[in-house]
């Protein structure tokens, strides 16, 4: 399957503690991106970039939240000192430059106790 | 805040089409609309999208009215697989790179 992974799929953290989620966008697919989706509600836009440039960030990516993509191929979100705030799904999606869709991976569930 | 706006559920028995209503009366000119659903526990996935006239694929038809105030997302024939989340969005394609999600219509389909 070519599409867009996302690891790992689960993580059960303590609050205070440090995370990172990983994401490995469809091949050649220049532009990731990262939503944020709780309970009930649609998926959030938290930043994208374009190749390894970050191009935009929500304010909703606090400074406790980092994000990277050093080779323009996969990418990290950190989030330091987590609080229970911050549990939710983490998506990832990843489109070519200009393209009308956006292809998503599954996702990374984040439940802060 | 979201452009568009969808019932928060609605019910479809399996094997009948499902028409999936949108109302986007602040459009602009340069704004398509797109639909993506959401099966549970996986992300967003796109099903259609267009500026002004009808569009159709293997997934579903999309019906634009011609003020391009609203739309109706069209399944033909619906099977318990299309139990989902659907998210109507307006978004200039190669402007706007982020997308905006509203809440979406929750469509259950009945065996």
């Amino acid at each position: 399957d070519t599409g867009v992974s996302q690891n790992p799929r689960h993580k059960i953290t303590k609050r205070g503690q440090n995370v990172t989620f990983r994401c490995d966008p469809i091949s050649e697919h220049n532009r990731l991106y990262w939503y944020r989706q709780t309970l009930g509600q649609g998926p959030e836009f938290l930043t994208y970039f374009q190749n390894e440039a970050q191009l935009e960030k929500s304010r909703l990516l606090s400074d406790r939240f980092s994000a990277e993509r050093p080779k323009g191929s996969f990418s990290t979100l950190e989030i330091q000192r987590t609080e229970q705030g911050d549990s939710a799904m983490y998506l990832c999606a990843s489109s070519v430059s200009l393209a009308y869709e956006q292809y998503f991976g599954p996702g990374t569930r984040l439940t802060v106790t | 805040d979201a452009k568009t706006t969808q019932p928060p559920s609605m019910d479809c028995a399996e094997g009948r089409a499902a028409n999936l209503p949108c109302n986007h009366s602040t459009i602009s000119g340069n704004e398509y609309v797109y639909w993506y659903r959401q099966i549970h526990s996986q992300g967003p996935q796109y099903i259609i999208h267009g500026l002004k006239n009808n569009e159709t694929n293997e997934m579903a038809s999309l019906i634009i009215t011609e003020d391009r105030k609203s739309s109706t997302l069209i399944l033909p024939h619906a099977t318990l697989r299309d139990t989902a989340v659907y998210y109507c969005i307006v978004r200039v394609a190669s402007r706007d790179d982020k997308i905006i999600f509203g809440k979406g219509t929750r469509l259950h389909i009945l065996p």
